[in-house]
């Protein structure tokens, strides 16, 4: 699975969105863009995913370059509550049993 | 969303104990399960391949014998931590998929579970 790079850490005002980037230059063809979070102490939570087109549910948005070589997450009015480490995760679907592959991912602070 | 429930939440145990966690997803079937430990202020990372019905893989550096695990129904796999001591100290998180959606538009969301700490005395 291809590697992810994202910054340590993000702060963002409580209301404001908040706008997560993620770097996979080595992502291949069949591979997805997963988002995950984990608020302390709790299990990862799904968020969202994509493959090429721009992704929206009720919790972001995923927006993906049209190389696919970088996303971003917007929450578009963060709240306290989305205060966690949110993890970017690309793989394909098929072999490897769809086993997820964390890397360090980026702390979100959410703040009044 | 689908469910995923491990138990317990929490245990303390003493040096050289065994401790038992179960996975159980509540409302679907779930061929493969997934092992994670979680060390403080680090990432998850990924102990085992749990398959229902026969052995588990195990991913490079986990003990199989120290780290059992048994998936012997469609909904509970467990993980059981032999003669625990201090360094076992961790959260340990399992995942699961929903086989009713293999092979569909689905593409391969996993469900975690709420984590189960253990600490070691």
């Amino acid at each position: 699975d291809a590697k992810t790079t994202q910054p340590t850490s993000m702060d963002c005002a409580e209301g404001r969105a908040a706008n997560l980037p993620c770097n996979h230059s080595t992502i291949s063809g069949n591979e997805y863009v997963y988002w995950y979070r984990q608020i302390h102490s709790q299990g990862p939570q799904y968020i969202i995913h994509g493959l090429k087109n721009n992704e929206t549910n009720e919790m972001a948005s995923l927006i993906i370059t049209e190389d696919r070589k970088s996303s971003t997450l917007i929450l578009p009015h963060a709240t306290l509550r989305d205060t966690a480490v949110y993890y970017c995760i690309v793989r394909g679907i098929t072999g490897g049993g769809n086993k997820l592959t964390f890397g360090t991912g980026t702390q979100l602070k959410v703040e009044l | 969303g689908a469910v995923v429930s491990q138990h317990p939440s929490w245990v303390i145990c003493k040096s050289g104990t065994s401790v038992k966690i179960e996975c159980r997803s509540l409302d679907f079937q779930a061929t493969t399960m997934f092992w994670y430990r979680q060390f403080p202020k680090q990432s998850l990372m990924l102990m085992a391949t749990s398959n229902e019905g026969s052995k588990a893989t195990y991913e490079q550096g986990v003990e199989k014998d120290k780290f059992l695990i048994n998936h012997a129904s469609l909904t509970l796999s467990t993980l059981t931590v032999t003669s625990a001591h201090p360094e076992d100290s961790s959260f340990y998180i399992c995942s699961a998929r929903d086989v009713g959606l293999a092979g569909g538009p689905n593409t391969g969301e996993l469900f975690f579970g709420e984590g189960s700490r253990l600490t070691v005395l």
